[in-house]
């Protein structure tokens, strides 16, 4: 379909190993913003890009949290020495400039 | 941007109208209201958004009052796909915002055969 794709659905990592997550936004979109949603939690906004350009990433929990989008259209979010306490679903959301954000159904993420 | 308050969760007969209410008083004058639904292991959904005017599209509508302090998200109809955590978000539109979404708890909203 043409809504928001995660790659990919479910990640089983060990601790302190790396990880990527991909979202591929809707065609056209400007705007990504990356969220992690911890259980029984609303989600949490992680990082925002307008085109190729990272402007916002204030929620970013520490440097072992990094995301690129190198050419304005597929996003990276990738986690280093993952923890136990990154255990979540990652969601990611993109938008025509300031519009309603669509979600993807979320990346879930578990540390072991 | 400015937080909201919402009751943690509702209950609602199916085919009745449910009414979820929202606080938000420091709301300023160029923020939106916007409503999020998240149905279990699904990424949030977009249903409606108002300034100051009641809004109506074909999932809800929304009642802001006239101090857009408060706002209340009518499901006319509740179906059991309805059932859903519910989000009221206060969003800028300004050109100093970035448009993201500030999430709270929102409410759980069950609906009952």
């Amino acid at each position: 379909g043409a809504g928001v794709s995660q790659t990919p659905s479910n990640k089983v990592t060990e601790k302190g190993k790396y990880v990527e997550l991909r979202c591929d936004p809707i065609s056209g979109h400007t705007a990504l913003y990356w969220y992690r949603q911890s259980l029984g939690q609303g989600p949490e906004f992680l990082i925002y890009f307008q085109g190729t350009g990272a402007a916002d990433d204030s929620g970013l929990p520490n440097d072992r949290f990094f995301a690129v989008r190198p050419e304005g259209s597929v996003s990276t979010l990738k986690i280093q020495r993952t923890e136990r306490g990154d255990s979540a679903v990652y969601l990611c959301a993109s938008s025509l400039s300031r519009g309603e954000l669509f979600f993807g159904e979320g990346s879930r993420l578990t540390v072991l | 941007d400015a937080k909201t308050t919402q009751p943690p969760s509702m209950d609602c007969a199916e085919g009745r109208a449910a009414n979820l209410p929202c606080n938000h008083s420091t709301i300023s004058g160029n923020e939106y209201v916007y409503w999020y639904r998240q149905i279990h292991s699904q990424g949030p959904q977009y249903i409606i958004h108002g300034l100051k005017n009641n809004e109506t599209n074909e999932m809800a509508s929304l009642i802001i009052t006239e101090d857009r302090k408060s706002s209340t998200l009518i499901l006319p109809h509740a179906t059991l796909r309805d059932t859903a955590v519910y989000y009221c978000i206060v969003r800028g539109h300004g050109s100093g915002n970035t448009g993201k979404l500030i999430f709270g708890q929102g409410t759980t909203l069950q609906v009952k055969p």
